[in-house]
């Protein structure tokens, strides 16, 4: 049972570069989101869904981008690399609304030159 | 003004020592309250769950809400170096959505033996 499976784990970008960071659940929840944790700053919410072409924006969502074609897969695009972009990403998934665990994947590391 | 504010340590315990950890939040609309725990370069995982106010009790760990003090808490007994980890205390409202937490930065703790 792999849970949720972030890639890559870790990526270099240079400033203007885009990639995509994967998530993908085998655990069938229909509510996944995406996170990233700066010193200082804690966890803060970039998109989130709440199932198969639906999403929305957290906190911070400018400067990225998120789809949901199926229910397994998350990806969240970033389409111009800044530095301000440099953190750790963790994508999540939970089974409701009101379920309150979420799982987390190990996080993708990120950071841009 | 952040909603939650956790302080962020570092602490450091011998072993078998009590451990408290605290968190404030200043939205009174939060109605669950949830404390993780990450291990260095893992993502973090729910180690306690409760809503409204109260304590909840599972095995060496206890927390606490105070929702008139906005202040919730907590506490570790007989510390284990097992133990040593990112203590992260979140919390949310009933209008957002499962996903939507708000997070604490996070209080190290280092459990010595």
């Amino acid at each position: 049972n792999a849970g949720v499976t972030q890639t890559p784990k870790f990526q270099v970008l240079k400033t203007g570069q885009s990639m995509t960071l994967q998530c993908a659940q085998d655990m069938n929840h229909e509510y996944m989101s995406w996170y990233r944790q700066d010193p200082g700053m804690g966890l803060r919410l970039i998109h989130y869904s709440v199932g198969a072409g639906i999403t929305d924006q957290g906190e911070v969502p400018n400067g990225y981008n998120v789809s949901r074609s199926t229910t397994e897969d998350f990806p969240l695009r970033l389409l111009s690399a800044a530095p301000s972009q440099t953190s750790v990403y963790f994508c999540a998934s939970n089974s409701g609304r009101y379920t309150g665990e979420l799982f987390f994947g190990e996080g993708s590391r990120l950071t841009v030159l | 003004q952040k909603e939650v504010e956790q302080d962020p340590g570092p602490l450091s315990v011998p072993e078998g020592a009590i451990v408290s950890l605290n968190c404030t939040y200043s939205n009174s609309a939060f109605q669950y309250f949830m404390w993780y725990r990450q291990y260095s370069r893992k993502g973090p995982e729910l180690l306690m769950y409760t809503y409204s106010s109260g304590n909840k009790e599972d095995g060496r760990f206890t927390a606490q809400v105070d929702k008139s003090s906005k202040y919730i808490s907590l506490f570790i007994r007989d510390s284990q170096p097992s133990d040593s980890a990112t203590y992260l205390c979140a919390m949310r409202s009933t209008e957002t959505g499962a996903n939507n937490l708000f997070f604490g930065t996070g209080t190290r703790l280092t459990v010595i033996p």
